[in-house]
């Protein structure tokens, strides 16, 4: 397995308060992405990071924010969180360049997030 | 938008059977195609990945297909395992949509011993 993990594991939070889940990787891969799992609609990419301090948008950004000030961690903070944030929260890697170990994504164990 | 859908949504077979996953998209203008299994409560796992310039790619009981123009990629598992029982989840990384995957629905497998 890719040498990903994610902290914590588990976490039950009460809604309006601020969330900060952790991705750290042993790689020194480039790209890092944060997904969210939720019933019926599958894996959606929240943001990503195409280096040290440059991350972008996904599809379902609203409500979360992103830093990387290391090559090896990538944080994901729910602002304030809300109920409809209640999801398992991936991480995923992948090396820079053309190929197909360079292309392919690597995911973390997860995390189960509860906002009640 | 890129749609991606996966039939069936559930599957049982008996050990030892040959079987085909099905994934289609509707935008073909694709980067790359991914298949992963996902164990439950687990992460997921990348299985394959074929690049929209290959048709296939094989490792070990796993070959998966690609064909751009119709919008479709299976994956063939053969001589199943119950070990193989899991999610199998299709993603696909668009020409141009940087860096995201979209992801179908899963197909849930069951191999009964």
């Amino acid at each position: 397995d890719a040498g990903i993990t994610q902290s914590p594991r588990h976490k039950v939070t009460e809604t309006g308060t601020p969330v900060t889940l952790r991705c750290h990787q042993t790689e020194n891969h480039r790209y890092m992405y944060w997904y969210r799992q939720d019933p019926g609609h599958g894996l959606r990419l929240i943001h990503y990071s195409y280096g040290v301090k440059d991350t972008d948008k996904g599809e379902v950004s609203d409500g979360y924010s992103v830093s990387r000030s290391k090559t090896e961690d990538f944080l994901l903070t729910l602002e304030s969180a809300t109920s409809s944030q209640t999801s398992v929260y991936f991480c995923a890697i992948s090396p820079a360049g053309t190929g197909v170990y360079q292309e392919t994504q690597y995911f973390g164990p997860g995390t189960r997030l509860l906002v009640l | 938008k890129q749609e991606v859908t996966q039939i069936p949504a559930a599957l049982s077979v008996p050990e030892g059977e040959n079987l085909v996953l099905n994934c289609s998209f509707t935008d073909s203008a694709i980067y790359n195609l991914q298949w992963f299994r996902q164990d439950p409560g687990k992460g997921l796992t990348s299985l394959l990945l074929i690049q929209s310039s290959q048709r296939e790619q094989t490792s070990g009981r796993l070959n998966a297909s690609l064909d751009k123009s119709s919008g479709r990629s299976t994956l063939y598992i053969a001589a199943s395992q119950p070990g193989d029982s899991a999610t199998y989840l299709c993603a696909v990384r668009r020409s141009n949509s940087g860096y995201a995957l979209n992801f179908g629905k899963g197909t849930s497998l069951l191999v009964t011993p």
